[in-house]
């Protein structure tokens, strides 16, 4: 049973530094999301790619962040000049995106950062 | 703009005792979803809500949906320590492109003691 898959799963850096995060969804799944998740928080949405497409990243926190999908399958996130207040765990999700599926979303275990 | 409010966001309970976890959500939707997330780890989904009076069921929980009342409630009868977890909320906001991101509560922090 492969579910979603992050890597890495922790990433400490210094302030300043460019870190980039992987995820490879569920192989049928055709939705990607990313999402940040801050302590004791809900996670946050970021972005959306159905496909290789990106239509949705209005909601990236500034344009540090940046996300692709080049081919349809698996994303990268890359935050640019990292701060302090970027710490949090990044969560992938997919979903199938098809009406009997209700879109449910599954989520990836998540790659935690920290900011020296 | 959505807002999604669970309340409480922390529970201490005893094993053996029922309890309601409350979500309320600020606008219209078509669907919600309850998470668990366990201390480090990644989130599992629960259930999936789709109509007005839906209700679900799996073990010890049960969920149900008011959409016209804009609220879920999601019941824990007799509990035991494994139920012990933060449990999310969650409700879709559409935007471009068929985007359906999630929008979550900030959870609810339960802790069962013998």
């Amino acid at each position: 049973d492969t579910g979603v898959s992050q890597d890495p799963r922790h990433k400490i850096t210094k302030r300043g530094q460019n870190v980039t995060f992987r995820c490879d969804p569920i192989s049928e799944h055709n939705r990607l999301y990313w999402y940040r998740q801050t302590l004791g928080q809900g996670p946050e949405f970021l972005t959306y790619f159905q496909n290789e497409a990106q239509l949705e990243k209005s909601r990236l926190l500034s344009d540090r962040f940046s996300a692709e999908r080049p081919k349809g399958s698996f994303s990268t996130l890359e935050i640019q000049r990292t701060e302090q207040g970027d710490s949090a765990l990044y969560l992938c999700a997919s979903s199938l995106g098809r009406g009997d599926s209700y879109n449910e979303q599954f989520f990836g275990p998540g790659t935690r950062l920290t900011v020296l | 703009e959505l807002k999604v409010e669970q309340n409480p966001l922390f529970l201490s309970m005893q094993e053996g005792k029922n309890y309601t976890i409350y979500c309320n959500y600020s606008t219209t939707s078509d669907r919600l979803y309850w998470y668990r997330q366990d201390p480090g780890k990644s989130l599992e989904s629960l259930f999936v809500l789709l109509s007005n009076g839906a209700v679900k069921q799996e073990g010890r929980l049960m969920a149900s949906l008011d959409t016209k009342a804009r609220l879920s409630t999601l019941h824990i009868t007799a509990a035991v320590h494994d139920l012990s977890a933060t449990y999310f909320c969650a409700v879709p906001v559409y935007s471009g492109g068929g985007a359906d991101g999630l929008t979550f509560g900030k959870g609810t922090h339960l802790i069962i003691q013998p």
